[in-house]
């Protein structure tokens, strides 16, 4: 099983539709749990953090299941601009070395 | 202002060459990283430092060595480059709470590296 795992769709989606994407790690060690955002040709950029009792930041709620080893990205109403790759980011449990799953495209079209 | 620059975005260059990539930040951020990211898009860690100091290598090539002269600079020297070389590098730094593991990275634009 790979470390930190992510189906990379892409996930293609109506302007307005809810889409989720989960996240899978390996190490239930981890401590640490991100979600990133990579535009074509960009560097990846902080989304959100991910918290054990869950959070908000607007139209994105992020989830933590540790006993199932998963994390999620809801996001409510897409938007065009939210078309971009979704990282997830799982620190490697007792150290700082943080490891990147593949990423999930995520395409909404009008 | 620019918080994590690289430079050059663009290195063309011949099999066999000795480059360098340099990296900056000015975040004030203790601990900078080295990232790879290859044509299927896969962002691996290969370097971090923490004032100064090497604290990951991830199992990277021993033609790829780091250099951090302070600690809002690492930059990255590739000798003898190799096709499989040829990738996106990725600069970045975070701060770093003694005791927290939870760490937001900023990253550079990005060098595009192409070995011919």
């Amino acid at each position: 099983r790979k470390e930190v795992e992510q189906d990379p769709g892409p996930f293609n989606v109506p302007e307005g539709a809810t889409v989720a994407f989960n996240c899978t790690y390996s190490n239930s060690a981890s401590q640490s749990f991100f979600w990133y955002r990579q535009d074509c040709r960009k560097e990846p950029k902080l989304l959100m953090s991910v918290y054990s009792s869950g959070n908000e930041d607007g139209r994105f709620t992020a989830q933590l299941n540790r006993a199932s080893q998963y994390i999620s990205l809801l996001i409510r109403d897409s938007k065009l601009s939210d078309s971009a790759t979704y990282l997830c980011v799982v620190n490697k449990g007792g150290s700082y070395i943080p490891t990147f799953g593949r990423g999930t495209s995520l395409i909404v079209h009008p | 202002d620019t918080a994590v620059s690289q430079t050059p975005k663009y290195l063309v260059t011949q099999m066999g060459n000795d480059k360098s990539i340099k990296c900056e930040q000015n975040l004030g951020h203790d601990t900078m990283y080295w990232y790879k990211q290859d044509s299927k898009k896969f962002l691996k860690i290969m370097f971090s430092y923490n004032n100064k100091e090497l604290i990951i290598n991830e199992t990277v090539p021993n033609r790829f060595s780091p250099k951090s002269p302070d600690k809002a600079h690492l930059n990255l020297h590739i000798n003898s480059l190799e096709l499989g070389d040829s990738a996106v590098y990725f600069c970045a730094s975070s701060p770093v709470t003694s005791g927290s593991y939870q760490e937001t990275q900023y990253f550079g634009p990005g060098t595009r590296l192409l070995v011919l």
